[in-house]
């Protein structure tokens, strides 16, 4: 079956830091890649995605390319702040996003001043 | 921008006793899913529900849970028995291509 793994937490950085979360999947067929993010106390919002190989999604400084060869969609930030803080989910869908979606486990990252 | 609207966002309810957790889905969304998240983990997939019938379920969705729309804008999810391990954030969600979009969740906590 479908399955995401995700670069295991949590991850402490300081302000301006580049951070990269590692995402690998595996999936039958050609599925959409998504990042979703989890503020504190708050749900899901989306992130950024890409629908097929070699798109790059890209939203509030941040980017992920979907790497077909590779089966990866690493989440990459040339410089962080402290409002990055947050939980990253890596996560996959089919059927044009019209099916489930499979998370990874999330990555807790924490950005200090 | 549109979005999944969820009520209530905490609930607190005795072990066996019926909940209903509600969702309105964005209005031009055919495809709408239950997930949940028990806190600190990961968020898994309940249930997926197209043109008035499930379309998918997860192992988890088992004969407490059940789905419903009853009208033309409302998205429910009851579990009639709570037990302690129900005790989640349920995310509801709608998609239509693409626009996948998460509600805020309801915290649900079974004492």
């Amino acid at each position: 079956g479908d399955s995401v793994t995700q670069m295991e937490g949590p991850v402490t950085l300081s302000e301006e830091a580049f951070l990269t979360i590692n995402c690998t999947y595996t999936a039958t067929g050609y599925p959409s890649l998504f990042w979703y993010v989890q503020y504190p106390g708050e749900g899901l919002q989306l992130l950024l995605k890409a629908t097929k190989a070699d798109d790059k999604g890209s939203n509030k400084g941040f980017e992920a390319t979907y790497r077909k060869e590779t089966t990866s969609f690493h989440l990459e930030k040339g410089s962080v702040q402290v409002s990055d803080s947050a939980v990253y989910f890596c996560a996959l869908g089919t059927n044009f996003g019209n099916e489930k979606l499979t998370f990874g486990t999330g990555t807790r990252l924490t950005i200090i001043p | 921008e549109p979005e999944v609207t969820q009520t209530p966002s905490h609930q607190v309810t005795q072990m066996g006793q019926e909940v209903i957790l509600r969702c309105v889905p964005i209005s031009n969304h055919l495809y709408f899913y239950w997930y949940r998240q028990i806190l600190g983990q990961k968020v898994e997939f309940l249930v997926s529900f197209y043109n008035n019938e499930i379309s998918e379920k997860s192992e988890i969705f088992d004969d407490q849970f059940s789905v419903e729309r009853p009208d033309g804008s409302n998205f429910t999810l009851k579990i009639r028995s709570t037990k302690l391990e129900d005790s989640a954030m349920y995310f509801c969600a709608s998609s239509q291509d693409y626009g996948y979009t998460f509600g805020s969740g309801t915290r649900l906590t079974v004492v």
